[in-house]
C-alpha cells in the first residue's frame, strides 16, 4: 500500500496572498501525480495530472510541480481568491491504475 | 470527460438500517469505482465495481457489509447494510475510461449514522 502524505493539514490565508502545499509519495511503482480542488457539495475536480519529473503544470493561477526521484509535488496558487477555498487532493496512482490519495489539504481564504 | 451523478447527496440513517447509493454516468465507462473518506481520513477504495460480474473488494471491506451491483456500462449501486456510526462518511462513486489513468467522481454521498 502506498503512502501518500499532505501538508498542511489546513491552511488560512488572506485574500490576495500566495500560498503552496506539499505532496510526498512513494517513488516504487510510480505512474502519475494527480491533483483534485474538492468543494463541499461538488466533485472533485481533476486539476493536473503529471507523470515526469520536473513536470511543471500551470492553470491560471495556479501551478504544480512534480520530483519523482525524492517524491513530492507542490501546488501552488498565486492571489488567493475565496473561490479557492476547498479542499486540494493528491493522489498517486501506479501502472495497475491504482489510486492512492492523501488526506487532503483544508484552503480557507479570508475575504 | 463522464459527467457523474449520484444520490442521495446526503441522509441521516438509524442504526442497524441499510442504505443504497445509486451512481449514474453519462456514458459508458469501463471502469466504477467506489470510495470512501471517513473523517479526517484519506479517500479510500471500497471496491471496483465490475460489470456483469462481482464487485472487486479492497482489503478490510467485505460484499457482506457492501453489496455492490453494476447491471450495466453507465450505472453501480453501493448498499451499505446494518448501518452503525462508524460508518458515517462521504461515499464517492467515480468512473474511468480503459487505459486512461484519470478518474472522474461524483459529487459524493454524505451519510450520517445515528
Amino acid at each position: 500500500i502506498l503512502n501518500v502524505e499532505q501538508s498542511p493539514q489546513s491552511l488560512h490565508v488572506q485574500e490576495g496572498d500566495s500560498t503552496n502545499f506539499t505532496c510526498s509519495f512513494p517513488s516504487s511503482n510510480f505512474y502519475a501525480l494527480h491533483w483534485y480542488r474538492w468543494e463541499t457539495a461538488k466533485s472533485p475536480e481533476a486539476l493536473f495530472v503529471m507523470t515526469l519529473n520536473g513536470d511543471e503544470k500551470k492553470k491560471g493561477r495556479i501551478s504544480a510541480t512534480l520530483n519523482t526521484k525524492e517524491g513530492y509535488s507542490y501546488l501552488y496558487i498565486k492571489g488567493s481568491q475565496p473561490e479557492d477555498s476547498a479542499t486540494y487532493l493528491c493522489a498517486s496512482s501506479n501502472t495497475g491504475n491504482q489510486f492512492y490519495f492523501g488526506t487532503g489539504t483544508s484552503l480557507t481564504v479570508i475575504p | 470527460s463522464a459527467v457523474i451523478s449520484q444520490k442521495p447527496s446526503r441522509d441521516i440513517c438509524q442504526r442497524g438500517t441499510s442504505l443504497t447509493i445509486q451512481c449514474q454516468v453519462d456514458s459508458q465507462v469501463t471502469m466504477m469505482f467506489w470510495y470512501r473518506q471517513q473523517p479526517g481520513q484519506s479517500l479510500t477504495l471500497i471496491a471496483t465495481a465490475n460489470q456483469g460480474s462481482e464487485a472487486t473488494y479492497e482489503s478490510g471491506f467485505v460484499i457482506d457489509k457492501f453489496p455492490i451491483s453494476r447491471p450495466n456500462l453507465t450505472f453501480s449501486t453501493l448498499t451499505v447494510s446494518n448501518m452503525s456510526p462508524e460508518d458515517s462518511s462521504i461515499y464517492l462513486c467515480s468512473a474511468s475510461a480503459s487505459g486512461a489513468n484519470v478518474l472522474t467522481f461524483g459529487a459524493g454521498s454524505r451519510l450520517t449514522v445515528l
